[in-house]
């Protein structure tokens, strides 16, 4: 079985600082990793996947993430944040073989302040 | 514009009735997906049908229906079965050439 753990409920950043959103991942086999956003009263936007290759994955809008395999762990960072970034981030894994639904963990509520 | 729909955007339920969430995809998806999503507890699968005319349960299809007649359409529906449908539901798609998902802009259903 597929598992995320997001181990924050909430992130406060001042703007300008880097910020960092936590995710950990359990899959038999190789794992298909994403991050999304969501906006009050919208759908899930993709920011970014890790599928292979370099740990290191950009994104939109300025985010990254490390992919770390033997810490099963896929954190979001951002190297400045802005008041913008204020929103939910989930995060999600899916194995890589087959067109499988993805599995998510139960999101991280990031505020910027100004 | 491609992209997923989902209607309406808001949908009231009096107790003990069924009622149909629309989820409508123009990406050529082969597989569909719908989620819940609460408060705390991030999306959890109801559904999903990775091709016309098949659908698979997902971890809390209690309660709900779906169908899969047309490649682009997968529509919901909430039953009277449903204890607690008050909730944020989610649609979204894939392709086998693409590993993420693509999600429409939610319906909020509300029981009153």
């Amino acid at each position: 079985a597929q598992s995320v753990a997001q181990p924050e409920d909430q992130v406060n950043v001042a703007e300008g600082n880097p910020l960092t959103v936590k995710c950990t991942y359990s899959v038999s086999g190789n794992p298909y990793l994403f991050w999304y956003v969501q906006y009050p009263n919208r759908g899930l936007q993709f920011l970014l996947k890790y599928i292979t290759g370099d740990n290191l994955v950009k994104g939109s809008y300025g985010f990254e993430a490390e992919f770390n395999k033997s810490q099963t762990s896929f954190h979001l960072k951002k190297p400045s944040a802005l008041v913008s970034d204020s929103a939910l981030y989930f995060c999600a894994v899916r194995v890589s073989s087959g067109n499988t639904p993805l599995v998510f963990g139960k999101g991280t509520r990031l505020s910027v302040i100004a | 514009d491609g992209g997923i729909t989902q209607s309406p955007k808001y949908l009231f339920r009096k107790e003990g009735q069924n009622v149909t969430l629309s989820c409508e995809q123009n990406l050529n998806h082969d597989a569909m997906y719908w989620y819940r999503q609460d408060p705390g507890q991030g999306l959890r699968l109801i559904y999903y049908s990775q091709i016309v005319n098949d659908f698979q349960k997902g971890d809390i299809a209690e309660g709900y229906s779906v169908s899969r007649e047309k490649k682009e359409s997968f529509p919901l529906t909430v039953t009277s079965a449903q204890k607690n449908p008050t909730a944020f539901y989610l649609c979204a798609s894939s392709s086998g050439g693409w590993p993420e998902a693509f999600f429409g802009q939610g319906t909020r259903l509300t029981v009153v």
